[in-house]
């Protein structure tokens, strides 16, 4: 079976600052991870994608995540904060079973906030 | 190019109510799923389609029903609503790599 666990729930950061967002998985098999942003009284967008390519993933808005096998984690990070990246942002991981149905399985999600 | 629409945007419904959440994709994605989102508790599965014809249970599905009119259509059903489905419900789409696209969601609120 599949789960993604995110550590903290609520992480402030100083404008320009590092982003630091953890993620650790469990999965019997290979997955395919995701990490998604919300911006308020919005939809999720997605950031970036790891589909078994290479180990560290660039997204949108200069954020990346590596995957690594071995800790079973796909950290989010971004070099330096900006304002507009306070919103809450999800890891997911993929449900492998019987047939392609598409499935994820999200963290419960941590709120970004920038600190000017 | 739409992508993912979701009607109503906000609705409020008093006890016993029921109502019908639409959700529309035009990506000629194959699977669509029903999702709510609580606080602190990330997004839950409450129904998905894998395919057009087909529906299955997600990790919440206990008060809702869902039909797949078409490859283009997923619609969720309240048939007597309770104030612990008062929540934001979100649609979405996937791509065979298991990326998602999302709707803009629906705000319920059962007094």
């Amino acid at each position: 079976a599949q789960s993604v666990t995110q550590l903290g729930s609520h992480v402030s950061v100083s404008e320009g600052a590092l982003v630091l967002l953890r993620c650790n998985y469990s999965s019997s098999v290979p997955p395919y991870l995701f990490w998604y942003v919300q911006y308020p009284n919005q939809g999720l967008q997605l950031l970036l994608k790891y589909t078994s390519a290479a180990t560290l993933v660039k997204g949108i808005n200069g954020f990346e995540a590596e995957f690594k096998k071995s800790e079973t984690s796909f950290h989010l990070t971004k070099p330096s904060a900006h304002m507009s990246d306070a919103a809450e942002y999800f890891c997911a991981v993929s449900v492998h079973g019987s047939g392609n149905t598409g499935k994820l399985i999200f963290g419960q999600g941590t709120t970004l906030q920038v600190k000017p | 190019n739409a992508g993912v629409t979701q009607t109503p945007k906000f609705q409020v419904l008093k006890t016993g109510q029921s109502m019908t959440l639409q959700c529309a994709q035009d990506m000629n994605h194959n699977s669509m799923y029903w999702y709510r989102q609580d606080p602190g508790m990330g997004l839950r599965l409450i129904y998905y389609s894998a395919s057009e014809g087909t529906t299955d249970k997600g990790e919440v599905p206990n008060g809702y029903n869902v039909s797949r009119l078409n490859k283009r259509e997923f619609s969720l059903r309240l048939e007597s609503a309770a104030p612990s489905q008062t929540s934001v419900y979100f649609c979405a789409s996937s791509a065979p790599n298991y990326e998602q696209y999302f709707g803009p969601g629906t705000r319920l609120t059962v007094t």
